[in-house]
């Protein structure tokens, strides 16, 4: 096991609600990014966190937001929820912005 | 042109045998490349990093070509256990690890005893 958490398992919400997961990152890892999967897809980058700011970001739009807090764990925000924001929601922990990223289980999202 | 590109299978192969998969990149500056194992319905696992050198981890070597921009990966003596979607990653670079990781679809391999 990676030591990479996140809550919930699952969430189900309906078109325009807005949600919040959590990731607690690998003790000693203060880099956080989080990935959207969609079914038969790779994941895809959202964004990263380091040392509390964001210091990267992918092709998603602003409604997609995060927090990172001082132990190190992390939000992932997500306003206005559409239909295509149904996916597995991965968090991966690694140090000081190393490429080499460790995952949690994710967060299983449907959105009707 | 998508920036990772794999044949996404499914690899039917026999208990014992060898296999290899391939990936092509697009992004010629791009830094680190791994492969990951993702189980289905379960969290993507590092498998390993892939070096110009290559590198070998027991049964599983990795290849990587920068002139082709080509990635590979060859599990000899297969397991039923090997059995999993296998994905290509890429690291752009520019930015330290900030600009993500780039993942393929994924190559999904079933081991048949």
């Amino acid at each position: 096991e990676t030591g990479v958490t996140q809550s919930p398992t699952h969430l189900i919400k309906t078109r325009g609600q807005q949600v919040t997961l959590r990731c607690s990152s690998q003790s000693g890892h203060n880099t956080v990014s989080w990935y959207q999967q969609a079914l038969g897809q790779g994941p895809q980058f959202i964004f990263q966190y380091y040392r509390e700011e964001e210091n990267g970001r992918g092709n998603f739009p602003p409604r997609f937001s995060g927090l990172q807090f001082p132990n190190y764990s992390s939000e992932l925000n997500v306003n206005a929820l559409e239909l295509d924001d149904s996916a597995l929601y991965l968090c991966a922990s690694s140090p000081d912005q190393a490429r080499t990223q460790y995952f949690g289980p994710g967060t299983r999202l449907t959105v009707l | 042109r998508k920036e990772v590109e794999q044949d996404p299978g499914p690899f039917n192969v026999p208990e014992g045998a060898t296999v290899a998969f391939n990936c092509t990149y697009s992004n010629s500056a791009s830094q680190s490349f791994f492969w990951y194992r993702q189980d289905c319905r379960k969290e993507p696992k590092l498998l390993m990093s892939v070096y110009s050198s290559g590198n070998e981890d027991g049964r599983f070597t990795a290849q990587l070509n920068r002139a082709s921009q080509y990635i590979s990966l060859l599990i000899r003596d297969s397991k039923l256990s090997d059995s999993a979607t296998y994905l290509c990653v890429v690291n752009r670079g520019t930015g330290g690890g900030a600009d993500g990781l780039t993942f393929g679809k994924g190559t999904h391999l079933i081991i048949q005893p």
